[in-house]
């Protein structure tokens, strides 16, 4: 089944303690994307990936780090997490051109 | 500055209902327009895209429309079912080289039975 995972979908944290969301596409999609998602902001960009060690800034990229070494794996970092990046975060992929993207379920962080 | 808003925030219909949610834009370059479902705890799901010279695309009982004049877009909803209930979000991709999609905070609609 084409989809894209995300893990963990729930984690909760300590600030300053690093942690690592993983996210995998198995469509073979160049592009890959992370979102944060809060309320009444809707959606905003941390970072994009346009193809392997290819990555470039969002609109809300400090305090998060990601590295695409793989086609199908885009791993979203955060190096020192604080308060404010308690968030919903996804992970999206698409291929090639003006499609659509593919979201993952969303992952929960919860940083104390 | 590139911007989505949508309106109502929030809307409640009864099971059966029609209902029509607004999109309007202030982004340019404009490259095209998509409407997503997000079920609340999920990730958000493709309904339709149109581009500049599309004004009008159907989905089952989801119809778009496109104004790109006037910079609107509607989603309406024919003879809501409850499973319509879900978060409905209308993005926008910029048209350039880079991956920029600037998404509206999105409307709420809960359909009763």
């Amino acid at each position: 089944e084409a989809q894209v995972t995300q893990n963990p979908r729930y984690l909760i944290t300590v600030t300053g303690k690093k942690l690592t969301v993983t996210c995998s596409q198995n469509m073979n999609h160049e592009y890959m994307s992370w979102y944060r998602q809060d309320p009444g902001l809707g959606l905003r960009q941390i970072y994009y990936s346009m193809n392997v060690e290819v990555t470039d800034k969002g609109d809300v990229p400090e305090g998060y780090k990601v590295s695409r070494k793989e086609k199908r794996n885009f791993p979203l970092i955060l190096e020192s997490p604080s308060p404010n990046q308690t968030s919903l975060y996804f992970c999206a992929s698409r291929p090639t051109g003006p499609n659509e993207q593919y979201f993952g379920p969303g992952t929960r962080l919860t940083v104390t | 500055k590139n911007q989505v808003e949508q309106s109502p925030q929030s809307l409640i219909i009864l099971e059966g209902k029609n209902c029509t949610l607004q999109c309007n834009y202030t982004v340019s370059p404009f490259s095209n327009l998509r409407w997503y479902k997000q079920d609340t705890g999920r990730g958000p799901v493709s309904l339709t895209i149109m581009t500049f010279s599309e004004n009008t695309k159907s989905n089952g009982r989801y119809t778009a429309t496109l104004d790109a004049d006037t910079k609107q877009s509607s989603l309406h909803i024919t003879a809501s079912q409850l499973s319509d209930s879900a978060s409905y979000i209308c993005v926008v991709r910029v048209d350039n080289y880079g991956q920029n999609f600037v998404f509206g905070p999105g409307t709420r609609l809960s359909v009763l039975p």
